[in-house]
């Protein structure tokens, strides 16, 4: 049971390159989320899906795009990365209001 | 609007002493209340919440946590602290009356180091 997944682990981007960032769960939820985590100021909200074909603005979505074409998947999505950027990213997956989180992505935008 | 408000980045506390990490929330209707903890290098995991009910709360590996309604306080405690509780904990909050999306706001977190 692998429960959350995020791919990759780890990137390093340039100033204006683009990346998808990959979230599937295996727990058939239909609540997924992105979050991103700096320090001094918890996780905030980037994105969200209630359902399949759904997606929703978090608190901070500028930047980013998302989609949720399959249940399972959530994909995170930068156009043009700026050094503003660099955080770790969390994909989390919801049930019974209780969050499931994926091990999370460390991205550098130089 | 909702918030959390964990005051303390830093907690020390020696080993088998007990320990609290704070949190203030702030809703405009009832809250439903959360703790999760963060180890080095790992996503977030559920500790335990306030739904409704017993203002005590237990959760998962001894801690508990205690909703005062009067003081917007939902503080994170445990008896006996053990040195692989050292951790990153956060507190987080919403409205009962949300929507489908149920968001949550979460503190900015509080780090817990037990001292051997």
């Amino acid at each position: 049971n692998a429960g959350v997944t995020q791919t990759p682990k780890f990137r390093v981007l340039k100033t204006g390159q683009s990346m998808t960032l990959l979230c599937a769960q295996d727990m058939n939820h239909e609540y997924m989320y992105w979050y991103r985590q700096d320090p001094g100021m918890g996780l905030r909200l980037i994105h969200y899906s209630v359902g399949e074909g759904t997606t929703a603005k978090g608190e901070v979505p500028d930047g980013y795009n998302v989609s949720r074409l399959k249940k399972q998947n959530f994909l995170l999505g930068l156009e043009s990365a700026a050094p503003s950027q660099t955080s770790v990213y969390f994909c989390a997956s919801r049930k019974d209001e209780k969050l499931f989180f994926g091990s999370g992505t460390q991205l550098s935008v130089l | 609007a909702q918030s959390v408000a964990q005051p303390e980045d830093q907690v020390n506390v020696a080993e088998g002493n007990p320990l609290t990490v704070k949190c203030t929330y702030s809703v405009s209707g009832n809250p439903y209340l959360f703790w999760y903890v963060q180890y080095p290098n790992r996503g977030l995991q559920f500790l335990l919440k306030y739904i409704t009910g017993d203002n005590l709360v237990k959760g998962s590996y001894g801690f508990e946590a205690e909703f005062n309604k009067s003081q917007t306080s939902f503080h994170l405690k445990k008896p006996s602290a053990l040195v692989s509780d050292s951790a990153l904990y956060f507190c987080a909050v919403r409205d009962s009356r949300g929507g489908s999306a149920r968001q949550l706001t979460f503190g900015s977190g509080t780090q817990l180091t037990v001292l051997p």
